[in-house]
């Protein structure tokens, strides 16, 4: 059973125009985690979001956590070729010790 | 600079053998991982270790065993290889944040096993 499902699950824009991801699940998540993944190498973790409304900016790029800490979004502004991977979201649960549950990932691409 | 280590990037083995995937970290962390990963299906979580000679299942443990006799290693091991198991296997550690309880995943390059 995947808990976290992305959408969409490709996207190949253009340079200069804005897109969103979307991280839903029907679990309650401690916090969340976006990691992004080039290839050939391991994911890379971008941000985490810890509080229910909770708003993060990484230069173009805007991660939001859902009220209820069941969902996510990451919106980059002005897309740029190196923002080209796969973006994964991942639901983090904790009770003593940190199990995380990844998202079914969105591969991005974006043309210059 | 902080490194998880995983000991092949590249297998190709036949069905029915017995598979060590092993995975080293140099930062002292708690916790570490084995993931599978397949496209649309992104990351799924097979075991996890957050202590020595510990482990807890994931969400996909069936063909797969696990060993942590020392913190830093941790090997995954495919009893009997079957084709279904071919994939992309990837090594993570972390240690865990107070009060938030949630920790950088830092991952190995994978290894990519190819069972015929």
């Amino acid at each position: 059973t995947q808990l976290l499902e992305q959408s969409p699950q490709f996207l190949s824009i253009q340079e200069g125009e804005n897109l969103t991801v979307y991280c839903n699940s029907s679990s309650v998540f401690s916090s969340l985690q976006w990691y992004r993944q080039e290839p050939g190498e391991g994911p890379v973790l971008l941000v985490t979001v810890v509080t229910g409304g909770e708003v993060k900016k990484l230069k173009r790029l805007t991660f939001q956590f859902g009220d209820a800490r069941k969902d996510s979004s990451l919106h980059i502004t002005a897309a740029q070729p190196g923002d080209t991977g796969l973006y994964l979201c991942a639901g983090v649960r904790s009770g003593g010790y940190q199990k995380v549950t990844f998202g079914t990932g969105t591969k991005l691409q974006v043309i210059p | 600079d902080v490194k998880v280590t995983q000991s092949s990037r590249y297998l190709v083995k036949r069905t029915g053998e017995k598979v060590f995937l092993e995975c080293v970290q140099d930062m002292d962390h708690e916790n570490m991982f084995w993931y599978r990963q397949d496209p649309g299906l992104g990351l799924r979580l097979i075991y996890f270790s957050y202590d020595v000679k510990m482990k807890e299942k994931g969400d996909i443990p069936e063909g797969y065993s696990v060993s942590r006799e020392k913190k830093e290693r941790f090997s995954l091991i495919l009893e009997s290889a079957s084709t279904n198991q071919t994939s992309m296997y990837l090594c993570a550690s972390s240690t865990l944040l107070p009060v938030t309880n949630t920790g950088e995943l830092f991952f190995g390059e994978g290894s990519r096993l190819t069972v015929l």
